[in-house]
């Protein structure tokens, strides 16, 4: 069964730091991708970042970057600098190849604190 | 510009009724998919198509139904046999028939539906 464990159901930080999200799943494949999603209250699911599988260079975006090791089945979601506005839900996703369909974390619940 | 609608944002319905959410994409998506959410819980698959006149239930299908007669839509009907329908819906869509997406799914705005 392809399945994905966020362990932190919640977390709360103080604005500025740096926080770390984390993330493990299990597939059987060898191609896929990766995905760290953000629903903020107005319950949009907005597309934080992504990493292919087939590539060992962590992907970053802005003040979000990902630990991505393959072998441990492990992909955390770093956030740096954390601002009022990454408060939300963040769910850890993956795609393959053969199920076609994301498979979801149950999320952690960030809270960024003035 | 490209993205998925849902309709309505809000939607109430009385025991017993069916309520159908609407869901249409301009993406020339191939896939599209229903999700359940419920307060703090993850995401929930209940049906998905991959083409055009074709679905698979997911993990949560009974009390639901779908259809799937044009490409760009794939409403969800809510029967009176699923007890407990208060929750949050989302659709999305992915390129879907075979080919990995790089971008995952884009998701609709959602549809809050309550019984009432």
């Amino acid at each position: 069964a392809q399945t994905v464990t966020q362990s932190q159901p919640e977390m709360s930080v103080q604005e500025a730091e740096t926080v770390t999200l984390s993330c493990t799943y299990d597939t059987s494949e060898n191609n896929y991708y990766l995905f760290w999603y953000k629903q903020p209250p107005s319950r949009q699911m907005i597309l934080v970042i992504r990493q292919e599988a087939y590539k060992q260079q962590n992907a970053t975006e802005n003040r979000f970057s990902v630990n991505f090791q393959k072998a441990a089945k492990s992909f955390s979601l770093k956030i740096s600098d954390s601002q009022l506005g990454d408060t939300a839900m963040y769910f850890c996703a993956f795609m393959t190849q053969g199920a076609q369909k994301l498979v979801f974390g149950q999320g952690t619940r960030l809270t960024i604190n003035p | 510009d490209g993205g998925i609608t849902q309709s309505p944002k809000y939607l109430f319905r009385k025991e017993g009724q069916n309520v159908t959410l609407s869901c249409e994409q301009n993406l020339n998506h191939d896939a599209m998919y229903w999700y359940r959410q419920d307060p703090g819980q993850g995401l929930r698959l209940i049906y998905y198509s991959q083409i055009v006149n074709d679905f698979q239930k997911g993990d949560i299908a009974e009390g639901y139904s779908v259809s799937r007669e044009k490409k760009e839509s794939f409403p969800l009907t809510v029967t009176s046999a699923q007890k407990n329908p208060t929750a949050f819906y989302l659709c999305a869509s992915s390129t879907g028939t075979g080919r990995l997406s790089p971008y995952g799914y884009t998701f609709g705005s959602g549809t809050r539906l309550t019984v009432v």
